[in-house]
């Protein structure tokens, strides 16, 4: 079976800190992914987790435990831009299985 | 450049009618999927195929139906339109011979259809 849970709504100040959680239950494991999507536009690939710990990609960062079922977001200097719905995504039977989303956290980012 | 294409980006259909929605993609990626999206649901998977003349059964695949007869298209039918089935529709593709991060997809614009 497949269980993602997200916050469904965060707010954060331009300039600051945020970081949005993921967790996650699946019968096998082959990576977790965050997309970033835009109101009324396509979900767009940010990254991807296979092994535990953190991966670094400019302003944002997305953490893997493996053990704890757990994955983060973070996004550093928050711009207006980033002001948008972030999915967590994971196949839950391993393998080349389809991805099953988190019903995604909306961000807002106030001035 | 590659790209994933849909089409129509916006219909307005009534009840009962069939409807086909187009999705294209020229990456030469094995893998297509359709989800919808309504608000407090999240993306659901709706059918996918790993290749030419394979098509599976998703999450919520009830009144819908694919077909896949090259690797560019995987249409999507509605057979008789509900209005439960107005949302946001959107087609993604991967490519499972790349390695790394193989189930990245990569998702059209959307299409957002109105079921009266």
């Amino acid at each position: 079976g497949q269980n993602i849970d997200q916050p469904t709504e965060m707010t954060a100040t331009e300039g600051a800190i945020v970081q949005i959680n993921c967790t996650y239950q699946t019968s096998g494991f082959n990576g977790l992914f965050w997309y970033q999507q835009h109101a009324g536009e396509a979900p767009t690939f940010l990254s991807y987790n296979v092994l535990d710990g953190l991966e670094e990609k400019g302003r944002f960062s997305s953490f893997l435990s493996r053990s704890k079922g757990y994955s983060y977001l973070l996004l550093k200097e928050l711009q207006m831009k980033d002001s948008a719905s972030y999915l967590c995504a994971t196949p839950p039977m391993g393998g080349n299985t389809p991805l099953v989303f988190g019903k995604g956290t909306r961000l807002s980012v106030i001035a | 450049d590659a790209e994933i294409t849909q089409s129509p980006r916006h219909k307005i259909t009534e009840t009962g009618r069939q409807v086909t929605l187009a999705c294209h993609q020229t990456w030469n990626h094995n893998n297509m999927f359709w989800y919808r999206q309504d608000l407090g649901h999240g993306l659901r998977l709706i059918h996918y195929s790993y290749g030419v003349q394979d098509t599976n059964k998703g999450e919520v695949s009830d009144g819908y139906s694919v077909s896949r007869s090259n690797t560019e298209d995987l249409p999507l039918t509605l057979e008789s339109a509900a209005s439960s089935q107005t949302s946001v529709y959107f087609c993604a593709s991967s490519d499972p011979s790349s390695g790394g991060a193989r189930d990245t997809q990569y998702f059209g614009p959307g299409t957002r259809l109105t079921v009266l």
